[in-house]
Protein backbone atom coordinates (compact mmCIF):
# COMPACT_ATOMS: atom_id res chain seq x y z
CA UNK A 1 0.00 0.00 0.00
CA UNK A 2 1.88 2.98 -1.40
CA UNK A 3 1.58 6.40 0.77
CA UNK A 4 3.36 8.95 1.82
CA UNK A 5 5.03 9.47 4.93
CA UNK A 6 6.07 12.25 7.25
CA UNK A 7 7.93 12.30 10.59
CA UNK A 8 7.49 13.29 13.52
CA UNK A 9 3.58 13.18 13.64
CA UNK A 10 3.46 16.15 16.49
CA UNK A 11 6.49 18.14 17.73
CA UNK A 12 5.81 20.66 20.72
CA UNK A 13 8.84 22.86 20.64
CA UNK A 14 9.55 26.43 21.97
CA UNK A 15 10.41 29.50 20.52
CA UNK A 16 13.36 29.90 18.69
CA UNK A 17 14.36 26.33 18.48
CA UNK A 18 15.28 24.61 15.32
CA UNK A 19 12.32 22.35 13.82
CA UNK A 20 12.94 19.33 11.18
CA UNK A 21 10.32 17.67 9.27
CA UNK A 22 10.46 14.86 6.81
CA UNK A 23 8.75 13.52 3.87
CA UNK A 24 9.24 10.50 2.22
CA UNK A 25 7.33 10.59 -1.02
CA UNK A 26 5.46 7.33 -2.73
CA UNK A 27 8.13 5.26 -4.46
CA UNK A 28 8.29 6.76 -8.04
CA UNK A 29 6.84 9.65 -7.58
CA UNK A 30 8.81 13.38 -9.30
CA UNK A 31 6.66 15.84 -7.58
CA UNK A 32 6.97 16.65 -4.23
CA UNK A 33 4.43 19.42 -2.17
CA UNK A 34 4.60 21.30 1.01
CA UNK A 35 1.47 22.44 2.30
CA UNK A 36 1.06 24.37 5.22
CA UNK A 37 -2.87 24.53 7.08
CA UNK A 38 -4.29 26.84 9.71
CA UNK A 39 -7.98 27.69 10.92
CA UNK A 40 -7.36 30.76 9.74
CA UNK A 41 -5.42 30.66 6.76
CA UNK A 42 -6.01 27.09 5.29
CA UNK A 43 -4.32 25.21 3.04
CA UNK A 44 -1.29 27.02 0.92
CA UNK A 45 1.54 26.10 -0.47
CA UNK A 46 5.14 26.73 0.93
CA UNK A 47 7.43 24.93 -1.91
CA UNK A 48 7.13 22.58 -4.50
CA UNK A 49 10.06 20.35 -6.08
CA UNK A 50 10.28 18.62 -9.26
CA UNK A 51 12.92 15.78 -10.10
CA UNK A 52 14.68 17.03 -6.86
CA UNK A 53 14.58 20.69 -8.36
CA UNK A 54 12.86 23.33 -6.38
CA UNK A 55 9.78 25.05 -8.69
CA UNK A 56 7.89 27.27 -6.60
CA UNK A 57 9.07 28.17 -3.28
CA UNK A 58 7.25 31.82 -2.79
CA UNK A 59 4.64 30.91 -0.16
CA UNK A 60 7.77 30.27 2.23
CA UNK A 61 9.40 33.12 4.09
CA UNK A 62 12.83 32.89 3.47
CA UNK A 63 14.09 34.21 6.50
CA UNK A 64 13.68 31.53 8.29
CA UNK A 65 12.05 28.27 6.17
CA UNK A 66 13.86 26.27 4.01
CA UNK A 67 13.22 23.06 2.03
CA UNK A 68 15.33 20.64 0.58
CA UNK A 69 15.42 17.42 -1.16
CA UNK A 70 18.44 15.41 -0.65
CA UNK A 71 17.54 12.48 -2.78
CA UNK A 72 14.44 11.30 -4.36
CA UNK A 73 12.85 9.86 -1.56
CA UNK A 74 13.70 12.44 1.32
CA UNK A 75 11.90 15.79 1.24
CA UNK A 76 12.87 18.36 4.23
CA UNK A 77 11.64 21.22 5.55
CA UNK A 78 12.90 23.39 7.86
CA UNK A 79 12.60 25.96 10.22
CA UNK A 80 15.32 27.86 12.04
CA UNK A 81 14.35 29.83 14.53
CA UNK A 82 10.86 28.38 15.04
CA UNK A 83 8.13 31.21 16.01
CA UNK A 84 4.53 30.70 17.69
CA UNK A 85 3.12 31.80 14.76
CA UNK A 86 4.62 28.88 12.83
CA UNK A 87 1.84 26.37 14.67
CA UNK A 88 0.06 24.94 12.30
CA UNK A 89 -0.22 21.65 10.12
CA UNK A 90 2.62 20.75 7.60
CA UNK A 91 1.40 18.67 4.53
CA UNK A 92 3.72 16.91 2.33
CA UNK A 93 2.11 15.85 -0.79
CA UNK A 94 3.47 13.36 -4.16
CA UNK A 95 2.44 12.84 -7.39
CA UNK A 96 3.49 12.88 -10.78
CA UNK A 97 5.18 15.52 -13.23
CA UNK A 98 2.50 15.14 -15.57
CA UNK A 99 -0.21 13.73 -13.55
CA UNK A 100 -3.04 15.98 -11.23
CA UNK A 101 -3.54 13.35 -8.52
CA UNK A 102 -1.72 14.31 -5.38
CA UNK A 103 -1.26 11.65 -2.00
CA UNK A 104 -0.99 13.58 0.88
CA UNK A 105 0.80 12.56 4.10
CA UNK A 106 -0.50 12.44 7.51
CA UNK A 107 1.16 15.68 8.37
CA UNK A 108 3.26 16.76 10.92
CA UNK A 109 0.95 18.97 13.61
CA UNK A 110 3.85 21.83 15.00
CA UNK A 111 2.94 23.64 18.35
CA UNK A 112 5.76 26.27 19.28
CA UNK A 113 5.73 27.93 22.63
CA UNK B 1 -3.93 37.19 -5.98
CA UNK B 2 -5.26 33.47 -7.24
CA UNK B 3 -8.13 32.61 -5.53
CA UNK B 4 -10.52 30.34 -4.21
CA UNK B 5 -13.66 30.74 -2.12
CA UNK B 6 -16.31 28.01 -0.52
CA UNK B 7 -18.84 28.55 2.18
CA UNK B 8 -17.48 27.78 5.80
CA UNK B 9 -21.29 26.33 6.49
CA UNK B 10 -21.91 23.94 8.30
CA UNK B 11 -23.96 22.75 6.26
CA UNK B 12 -26.80 20.78 7.25
CA UNK B 13 -28.58 17.65 5.54
CA UNK B 14 -30.41 14.63 6.83
CA UNK B 15 -29.32 11.57 6.19
CA UNK B 16 -30.33 10.49 2.91
CA UNK B 17 -30.60 13.77 1.66
CA UNK B 18 -28.54 15.36 -1.65
CA UNK B 19 -25.65 17.46 -0.25
CA UNK B 20 -24.59 20.59 -2.54
CA UNK B 21 -21.19 22.24 -1.89
CA UNK B 22 -20.33 25.19 -4.31
CA UNK B 23 -16.66 26.79 -5.10
CA UNK B 24 -15.74 29.78 -7.22
CA UNK B 25 -12.17 30.35 -8.39
CA UNK B 26 -10.69 34.12 -9.68
CA UNK B 27 -8.19 32.90 -12.31
CA UNK B 28 -9.42 32.23 -15.27
CA UNK B 29 -6.99 30.30 -16.65
CA UNK B 30 -7.15 27.41 -14.07
CA UNK B 31 -7.93 24.00 -15.98
CA UNK B 32 -8.21 21.42 -13.51
CA UNK B 33 -10.72 21.25 -10.18
CA UNK B 34 -10.48 19.25 -7.56
CA UNK B 35 -12.69 18.23 -4.52
CA UNK B 36 -11.08 16.63 -1.52
CA UNK B 37 -12.52 15.62 2.09
CA UNK B 38 -10.41 15.62 5.10
CA UNK B 39 -12.15 14.20 8.53
CA UNK B 40 -11.28 15.67 11.57
CA UNK B 41 -7.49 16.15 12.31
CA UNK B 42 -6.83 13.66 9.06
CA UNK B 43 -5.50 14.43 5.77
CA UNK B 44 -7.01 15.61 2.73
CA UNK B 45 -8.23 12.89 0.67
CA UNK B 46 -8.84 13.34 -3.18
CA UNK B 47 -12.83 12.12 -4.08
CA UNK B 48 -12.93 13.62 -7.49
CA UNK B 49 -11.14 16.01 -10.45
CA UNK B 50 -12.84 17.54 -13.42
CA UNK B 51 -11.50 19.12 -16.46
CA UNK B 52 -13.96 19.78 -18.87
CA UNK B 53 -17.48 22.16 -18.50
CA UNK B 54 -20.15 19.68 -17.59
CA UNK B 55 -21.22 17.23 -15.40
CA UNK B 56 -18.61 14.33 -14.14
CA UNK B 57 -20.29 11.14 -12.09
CA UNK B 58 -18.56 8.58 -9.62
CA UNK B 59 -20.91 6.83 -7.55
CA UNK B 60 -22.73 9.19 -5.18
CA UNK B 61 -20.80 12.22 -5.86
CA UNK B 62 -21.25 14.59 -8.66
CA UNK B 63 -18.80 17.60 -10.02
CA UNK B 64 -20.03 20.13 -11.67
CA UNK B 65 -18.28 22.89 -13.74
CA UNK B 66 -19.08 26.16 -15.12
CA UNK B 67 -15.84 27.82 -16.38
CA UNK B 68 -17.61 31.13 -18.08
CA UNK B 69 -18.96 31.48 -14.83
CA UNK B 70 -16.00 30.27 -12.60
CA UNK B 71 -18.06 28.37 -10.50
CA UNK B 72 -17.24 24.30 -9.21
CA UNK B 73 -19.85 21.84 -7.21
CA UNK B 74 -19.89 19.11 -5.97
CA UNK B 75 -23.30 16.82 -5.35
CA UNK B 76 -23.28 13.69 -2.58
CA UNK B 77 -26.48 12.06 -3.26
CA UNK B 78 -28.29 9.85 -0.36
CA UNK B 79 -26.12 11.37 2.11
CA UNK B 80 -24.43 9.50 4.80
CA UNK B 81 -23.20 10.26 8.68
CA UNK B 82 -19.56 8.70 7.52
CA UNK B 83 -19.86 12.00 4.60
CA UNK B 84 -19.56 14.26 7.13
CA UNK B 85 -16.02 16.20 7.22
CA UNK B 86 -14.54 19.27 5.64
CA UNK B 87 -14.46 19.24 1.73
CA UNK B 88 -11.93 21.50 0.15
CA UNK B 89 -12.21 22.64 -3.43
CA UNK B 90 -9.03 23.44 -5.28
CA UNK B 91 -8.04 24.28 -8.70
CA UNK B 92 -4.40 24.11 -10.42
CA UNK B 93 -3.69 26.11 -13.54
CA UNK B 94 -1.54 23.06 -15.34
CA UNK B 95 -1.27 19.28 -14.41
CA UNK B 96 1.20 18.89 -11.88
CA UNK B 97 1.46 22.27 -10.04
CA UNK B 98 0.23 23.47 -6.81
CA UNK B 99 -3.23 23.54 -6.50
CA UNK B 100 -4.68 26.60 -4.66
CA UNK B 101 -7.23 25.50 -2.59
CA UNK B 102 -10.75 26.94 -0.57
CA UNK B 103 -11.04 27.16 2.86
CA UNK B 104 -13.37 24.18 2.63
CA UNK B 105 -16.98 23.76 3.92
CA UNK B 106 -17.79 21.93 6.80
CA UNK B 107 -20.49 19.13 6.16
CA UNK B 108 -22.47 17.65 8.29
CA UNK B 109 -25.03 15.06 8.08
CA UNK B 110 -27.50 13.63 10.43
CA UNK B 111 -29.12 10.09 11.11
Amino acid sequence: DARVTQTPRHKVTEMGQEVTMRCQPILGHNTVFWYRQTMMQGLELLAYFRNRAPLDDSGMPKDRFSAEMPDATLATLKIQPSEPRDSAVYFCASGLGSVNTQYFGPGTRLTVL
Amino acid sequence: QKEVEQNSGPLSVPEGAIASLNCTYSDRGSQSFFWYRQYSGKSPELIMFIYSNGDKEDGRFTAQLNKASQYVSLLIRDSQPSDSATYLCAVNVQAGTALIFGKGTTLSVSS
